[in-house]
Order: C-alpha cells, then sequence, then structure tokens
C-alpha cells in the first residue's frame, strides 16, 4: 500500500493563479481532510469529507474548494492563490480514527 | 483560540529523562489523540484515548486524559534523542472534525 499519496511536493504560484493539490489514498478510509501548517499555528482545518460526495468545511474554508468524486481522491483547489495561502498543506484520511498524513505540499504563493 | 492549547511550546531534555507534554480543550469530544511529527515531514499518530477512558499506554508513551478539567497529558518516559520531534494533540468533536493544537516542540539532548 502507499498510504496517503500527495502531489506535488513543492509549488511556486503567482497571486491570482490557480491550481489544484492532489491527494490519494489506497486504504478504502471513508474519511478524508486537508489542513495547513503554520509556523506557530498547528494545523488547521480546511475541508474534509465522510465520504464519496460528502464535503464539508473545516476551520479556514475561504479561498479553497473541495470535491470527492470517488472513496481514493480528495483534491484541492486554490481559486486565485493570494500571498496569505502560502503554506504546507497536508492530506489525510482515516477509518477508524487515527489519521494517516501524506507528505505534504509546499506552496509558496509570490 | 483553537480548540487544543498545549504546554509548554517548547521542551529541552537530557536523554533518559521523562517529558511530559500538556493539551487543554474546549468542548465535548470523542476521542482525543496525540501525534509526532519530524521536521520536514507528515504527522504519525501516536495514540488515540476515548472520551470514557482516563489512561492509556503504548510502549514509553503514558496518556492521561480528565474529562472534568477538559485536559489531557503526554508522557514519554526514558526520552531518547530519536525522540526529538513536535508533537500535537488532537481533538475529535462531535461533527466529524479533528482539530489540532499548537504543538510542543520537544528536544532530547545526547
Amino acid at each position: 500500500n502507499a498510504g496517503v499519496t500527495q502531489t506535488p511536493k513543492f509549488q511556486v504560484l503567482k497571486t491570482g493563479q490557480s491550481m489544484t493539490l492532489q491527494c490519494a489514498q489506497d486504504m478504502n478510509h471513508e474519511y478524508m481532510s486537508w489542513y495547513r501548517q503554520d509556523p506557530g499555528m498547528g494545523l488547521r482545518l480546511i475541508h474534509y469529507s465522510v465520504g464519496a460526495g460528502i464535503t464539508d468545511q473545516g476551520e479556514v474554508p475561504n479561498g479553497y474548494n473541495v470535491s470527492r468524486s470517488t472513496t481514493e481522491d480528495f483534491p484541492l483547489r486554490l481559486l486565485s492563490a493570494a500571498p496569505s495561502q502560502t503554506s504546507v498543506y497536508f492530506c489525510a484520511s482515516t477509518q477508524t480514527g487515527a489519521q494517516y498524513f501524506g507528505p505534504g505540499t509546499r506552496l509558496t504563493v509570490t | 483560540s483553537q480548540q487544543g492549547e498545549e504546554d509548554p511550546q517548547a521542551l529541552s531534555i537530557q536523554e533518559g529523562e521523562n517529558a511530559t507534554m500538556n493539551c487543554s480543550y474546549k468542548t465535548s469530544i470523542n476521542n482525543l489523540q496525540w501525534y509526532r511529527q519530524n521536521s520536514g515531514r507528515g504527522l504519525v499518530h501516536l495514540i488515540l484515548i476515548r472520551s470514557n477512558e482516563r489512561e492509556k499506554h503504548s510502549g514509553r508513551l503514558r496518556v492521561t486524559l480528565d474529562t472534568s478539567k477538559k485536559s489531557s497529558s503526554l508522557l514519554i518516559t526514558a526520552s531518547r534523542a530519536a525522540d526529538t520531534a513536535s508533537y500535537f494533540c488532537a481533538t475529535d468533536i462531535p461533527g466529524g472534525k479533528l482539530i489540532f493544537g499548537q504543538g510542543t516542540e520537544l528536544s532530547v539532548k545526547p
């Protein structure tokens, strides 16, 4: 099993550009989520999904969209990137409580 | 302020000593989890304690939960240099969200 995979590992965007961060898991987990991690802030929940076709907002959803068309994939879309979205983004999945995290995507918006 | 708050923010000890980290939270929870993050890596699940449990052990880790005080502690006994990492508590709250604290940076000196 590959676990939770994220692509790309690094990305630089200009303000106003859009992009999609990919997340996939091969453990058949129903629950998937996206977090951002900023220095001194811990992890903050952006969006989460309890199953295919169901998504909900977390603590900091503004500026991000998600969809969950399959159990395996949970992409995060930045509609119009802003410097405030410079961060490290983690995707995670779980079935029974303990979350499995991907390696992260380091995003810089200039 | 965030659901989970941890203290201390940073802790430096010698190898062989015990390390204690504390987490406080605000709302009712389904369970509380502890994670470790090595520098530049994703988070790794350490232990989960349910709201009806008071103490749990896993190897050199001991977690306590006091729901009346809305607090938890993580004790690492006989610490090793390899335990150097950031440690996060996360509360699983009704509605399906997992909310993280800001973390404790642990440094174990050989």
